[in-house]
């Protein structure tokens, strides 16, 4: 057990909707990760968040947002949904800003029908 | 052509033996990550590395800056060593760029 939590740990649900997932860090940690895990792109970074402030961005749409509250969990916002968004979604946490040793949640799968 | 290039794609052995998973880059890192996931999905961060050597058990990763290389050995296979290990790089902008993984059965 990583000590990262996601909830919730699968989601069906119809094209053009909107979900959200959230993610709860290890107790200390600051820095907070999404990444999305398809089968036809691998896992892919989307975006960190350091202590409520968004830190890096990587692939992620502009149809999804996120962002980090004061108690450090973080939700991830999807909206406008298409088949191809049915991934699994982690989130990973670390104490520091910088990713040099992070934890990894169990995921959320995400399927779109 | 992917940044970071992973082989083998798939790998079957028997329990017992030694297995090595290679890892190459084509970009500047400051530090490269072995990931193992399990059947289920969950993640499993195994080592964070930026220079020489790491062992942790069965498991030890290399890297070789120079040649953008690293690998991961597993000595001793076993069957619950099945999964997908997937090396991700880090690059200066903090981003993990990801490889596209490993599956590795061990049969008894």
């Amino acid at each position: 057990d990583s000590g990262v939590t996601q909830t919730p740990k699968h989601l069906i649900t119809a094209t053009g909707q909107r979900v959200t997932l959230r993610c709860s860090p290890r107790s200390g940690d600051l820095s907070v990760y999404w990444y999305q895990q398809s089968l036809d792109q691998g896992l892919q970074f989307l975006i960190q968040y350091y202590n409520g402030e968004e830190r890096a961005k990587g692939n992620i749409l502009e149809r999804f947002s996120a962002q980090q509250f004061p108690d450090l969990h973080s939700e991830l916002n999807l909206s406008s949904l298409e088949l191809g968004d049915s991934a699994l979604y982690f989130c990973a946490s670390s104490v520091a800003e910088r990713a040099i040793e992070q934890y990894f949640g169990p995921g959320t799968r995400l399927t779109v029908t | 052509k992917n940044e970071v290039e992973q082989s083998p794609q798939n790998l079957t052995a028997q329990e017992g033996e030694f297995i090595t998973i290679n890892c190459s880059y084509s970009v500047g890192i400051s530090a490269l990550h072995w990931l193992q996931q399990h059947p289920g999905g969950g993640i499993v961060s195994l080592f964070m590395l930026s220079s020489g050597k790491k062992k942790h058990g069965r498991l030890i990763a290399t890297i070789n800056i120079q040649e953008k290389h690293s690998s991961l050995h597993i000595t001793a296979s076993h069957p619950r060593d099945s999964a997908v290990y997937i090396c991700a790089a880090l690059r200066s902008t903090d981003k993990l760029i990801f490889g596209t993984g490993t599956r590795l059965q061990v049969f008894p």
